[in-house]
């Protein structure tokens, strides 16, 4: 079982819709949570990153994290065809410069 | 600014040859890790440095495996007698203080796509 779990999808939407997306993971010493976007070809882009539990939010970006329950999710408002890409949750044991660990990524596609 | 770069981007090699791909940091960043990237995969860590100390090498495959910060800037990875398992997308991605609290944004290249025949 891999340390951290992430549907893979693929997630269709339709354009405007509001996007949930998650990940669950088993080690409770993850600190820093973070969500990426990778488009095709490219490589990963930081989106949010949360430090312990809470939430945080940034333009049409939430992102949650429930250490309790270890789950952590992304919402998307207002849902765009630009935001097609592959999302993917990382996370880190401890903060500065320490390796990512990532889910398997959620290939979202907003359609028009 | 410029951001980080990989070369090639896209390398075919034979079953057996040794590959070499470099990675070029954003400038001035102290930490420079390495990722592998399957086909339909989350990135998976292979190795870390901080300037030129490898400070962790616990996520490389096997020891056909070698990566080198000579002078704490520029990175090459290397594979040696490559096999058709190694064909992925290999990340580099750079960080500016590995030492700061909190957590460090990690910047990612585009990535180097190895295929194996």
């Amino acid at each position: 079982q891999k340390e951290v779990e992430q549907d893979p999808g693929p997630l269709s939407v339709p354009e405007g819709a509001i996007v949930s997306l998650n990940c669950t993971y088993s080690n409770s010493a993850f600190q820093y949570f973070m969500w990426y976007r990778q488009y095709s070809r490219k490589g990963p882009e930081l989106l949010m990153y949360t430090y312990s539990s809470g939430n945080k939010e940034d333009g049409r970006f939430t992102a949650q994290v429930d250490k309790s329950s270890k789950y952590i999710s992304l919402f998307i408002r207002d849902s765009q065809p630009s935001d097609s890409a592959t999302y993917l949750c990382a996370m880190t044991l401890t903060g500065g410069g320490n390796k990512l660990t990532f889910g398997t990524g959620t290939q979202l596609k907003v359609e028009l | 600014g410029a951001g980080v770069s990989q070369s090639p981007r896209y390398k075919v090699a034979k079953r057996g040859q040794d590959v070499a791909l470099r990675c070029d940091p954003i400038s001035g960043h102290v930490s420079l890790f390495w990722y592998q990237q399957a086909l339909g995969q989350g990135p998976e860590f292979l190795t870390y440095f901080q300037n030129e100390a490898q400070l962790d090498k616990s996520g490389l495959p096997s020891d056909r495996f070698f990566a080198e910060r000579p002078e704490g800037s520029v990175s090459t990875l290397k594979i040696q007698r490559t096999q058709q398992e190694d064909s992925a997308v290999y990340l580099c991605a750079s960080s500016l203080d590995g030492l700061a609290g909190g957590q460090e944004t990690q910047y990612f290249g585009p990535g180097t796509r190895l295929l194996v025949l």
